[in-house]
């Protein structure tokens, strides 16, 4: 069974600039969250999806930060404008529903110049 | 206070010691408990989860879970060298919420 995949990996990117994550959870995993994991931390949840409605989103920056998730499948998350606190690793993860055990994908590495 | 919240680390094990982690939580509603491994440079890579009271062991991890203590444990026997991580606790309820982890080694 696949996991989740994310991409890119990495992404070096300027300050002011837009970038956007991609995700693609496993399949038939209803609940997609995205979580932002600074050094030395947990991850901390951005938003949570069930199917395609956002139900969580309550720690995302909505002045810089947007999320879809089209068909209830993959999901996007994007950035704009970046802006160098932005810096952090952002994982995408799915689970069958809330409440059960969740994949992480690779995660992407965004650095802000 | 943090609402999930770990001992800080780091933690230092002798090669086939036993390594003890503890977590507790503030929320008396949490429904579900889960303990990531998280290697350097790596995602979270689930380890156990736990729903109810008591002892749950998957070969050498055991997860232990207190509701009235509001307290969750893992146990790692004969802990190994590849078993040096960060391990993350995660309680649901409502939605997801991390710890800051606590780092292991084990020395051989």
């Amino acid at each position: 069974e696949a996991g989740v995949v994310q991409s890119p990996r990495y992404k070096i990117i300027e300050k002011k600039q837009p970038v956007a994550f991609w995700c693609n959870p496993i399949s038939g995993h209803n609940t997609l969250y995205w979580y932002l994991q600074n050094l030395g931390q947990g991850p901390e949840l951005l938003i949570r999806y069930e199917n395609e409605e956002a139900v969580d989103d309550s720690q995302l920056p909505k002045d810089r930060f947007s999320a879809e998730r089209l068909k209830g499948v993959d999901s996007t998350l994007k950035i704009q404008p970046a802006e160098l606190g932005d810096s952090a690793v952002y994982l995408c993860a799915s689970s069958p529903t809330s409440g059960t055990e969740a994949f992480f994908g690779q995660g992407t590495r965004l650095t802000v110049v | 206070q943090k609402e999930v919240e770990q001992n800080s680390g780091p933690l230092s094990v002798p090669e086939g010691a036993i390594a003890s982690l503890n977590c507790t939580y503030s929320d008396r509603g949490s429904q579900s408990f889960f303990w990531y491994r998280q290697y350097s440079g790596k995602s979270p890579e689930l380890i156990m989860s736990i729903y109810s009271n008591g002892d749950k062991e998957d070969g050498r991890f055991t997860a232990q879970l207190n509701k009235a203590s509001q307290y969750v444990s893992l146990l790692i026997r004969d802990s190994q060298p590849s078993d040096s991580a960060t391990y993350l606790c995660a309680v649901y309820a409502g939605k997801s919420t991390f710890g800051d982890g606590t780092t292991l080694t084990v020395k051989p």
